[in-house]
This record gives C-alpha cells, structure tokens and sequence, in this order.
C-alpha cells in the first residue's frame, strides 16, 4: 500500500537555525499539506500546495516558513530561524486529484528547538 | 474557517458501540467532514468522509444530519486497540480544520 513518507524522524536543533523537513507524498496525488501538532494538543493546518504553489496557508504559516517541491517527488517545509515555540510534530499529508479526496498523513518528524 | 467542537474524552467497554459527535456550526457548503484516529506518536489515521446523510465503510459509519451542523462517528464494536485520539476534519479543497481531538479508552 503506498505511503507518505518523512525524514528525519526526529529533529534537534539550536533557537536561531534553519531546519528542513522533508517529505516524499504518495506519487499520484496532487495537493499536499503540512500540519503541525505540539504535544498535548489538537493537529492544526499549516499549509497546502498545488500545483506548485501555496493554495491556502494558516496564520501560523508566516514568514519563517516556507515550502517548496523541487524536484517532482519531494516537498519541503522549511523553518527559516527557529523559535522554542516551534518544537512539534510536523506532519505532511497528500490528497489525489479531486476535491474532498482524504489525505494520507506521514508518521511525522519530531522538531525540538533548544 | 469551519470551528468545531468534541467531547474532550469517552470511555467505553469491549464490544460495545461507541458514538463520539462533532459539531461544526459554520460548516461551509462544499465542506466534507473526515474522521482521523492517532495514537501516539504516529500521523492521524483516515477512518472515513462523508459529505451528508450516511456513509458506512468495513471499520465506521459516519451520520450527518440534513443542517451538517455535526456530524457523528459510529464504531460499531470497539476493542482494546481502539483506544485512540478521533479528530474530525472540516474542509474543502486545500483548506482544512481539525476538531480538539476525542480520547476514546476502551476497557476490557
């Protein structure tokens, strides 16, 4: 059964840093998402894309932040300068071509911020 | 944005059915409603979508009602292993709202 796949597993760096997260979506699908949950709480959206560029994203989704698909089987979310607040599980998901079609969520990627 | 609302937590028994309701009050009309279990440390898990009325897969049935100010999750008979977290899903095309999240335990 294919699946969304994500690396690293679990992510370590310092307040200030740059990290990317990646993510390889199941290969027939279209739309991809990031979410994010901090522990202990509810999963909240970040963002989606489509064909190549940002559909929606969420308030959270600033600046810092952005996502990327460079070679037509990765997508990225990368966190330009790392806050303490940002430690979460980062989970990716992708949905086939039609709206409404469910999305299919990797294991996530763990980031602790120091 | 669709806003929902879940019970925090539910308790059942083995066997029985459980039926845990989310309300999403300003539901958009081309709005789907999908339900996710997690358990811990992994991605949410798709249980089953709907969009109105019923819908019912191998694992689920999902009831909306005509207004789909809510919907309702129904597990017909729970395990052990169904103790999880069920989130329901708002959303539409690219945008999406999680509900807080129902923790389900199921005892022997």
């Amino acid at each position: 059964e294919p699946e969304v796949t994500q690396t690293p597993s679990h992510q370590v760096t310092q307040m200030g840093q740059e990290v990317i997260l990646r993510c390889v979506p199941i290969s027939n699908h279209l739309y991809f998402y990031w979410y994010r949950q901090i522990l202990g709480q509810k999963v909240e959206f970040l963002v989606s894309f489509y064909n190549n560029e940002i559909s929606e994203k969420s308030e959270i989704f600033d600046d810092q932040f952005s996502v990327e698909r460079p070679d037509g089987s990765n997508f990225t979310l990368k966190i330009r300068s790392t806050k303490l607040e940002d430690s979460a599980m980062y989970f990716c998901a992708s949905s086939g071509d039609r709206d409404g079609d469910e999305q299919f969520f990797g294991p996530g990627t763990r980031l602790t911020v120091l | 944005l669709a806003k929902t609302t879940q019970p925090i937590s539910m308790d059942s028994y083995e066997g029985q059915e459980v039926n845990i309701t989310c309300s999403h009050n300003n539901i958009a009309t081309n709005d789907y409603i999908t339900w996710y279990q997690q358990f811990p440390s992994q991605g949410p898990r798709f249980i089953i979508q709907g969009y109105k009325t019923k819908v019912t897969n191998e694992v689920a049935s999902l009831f909306i009602p005509a207004d789909r100010k809510s919907s309702t999750l129904s597990l017909p008979r729970v395990s052990l292993s169904d103790t999880a977290v069920y989130y329901c899903l708002v959303g539409y095309g690219q945008n999406f709202v999680f509900g807080p999240g129902t923790r389900l335990s199921v005892l022997p």
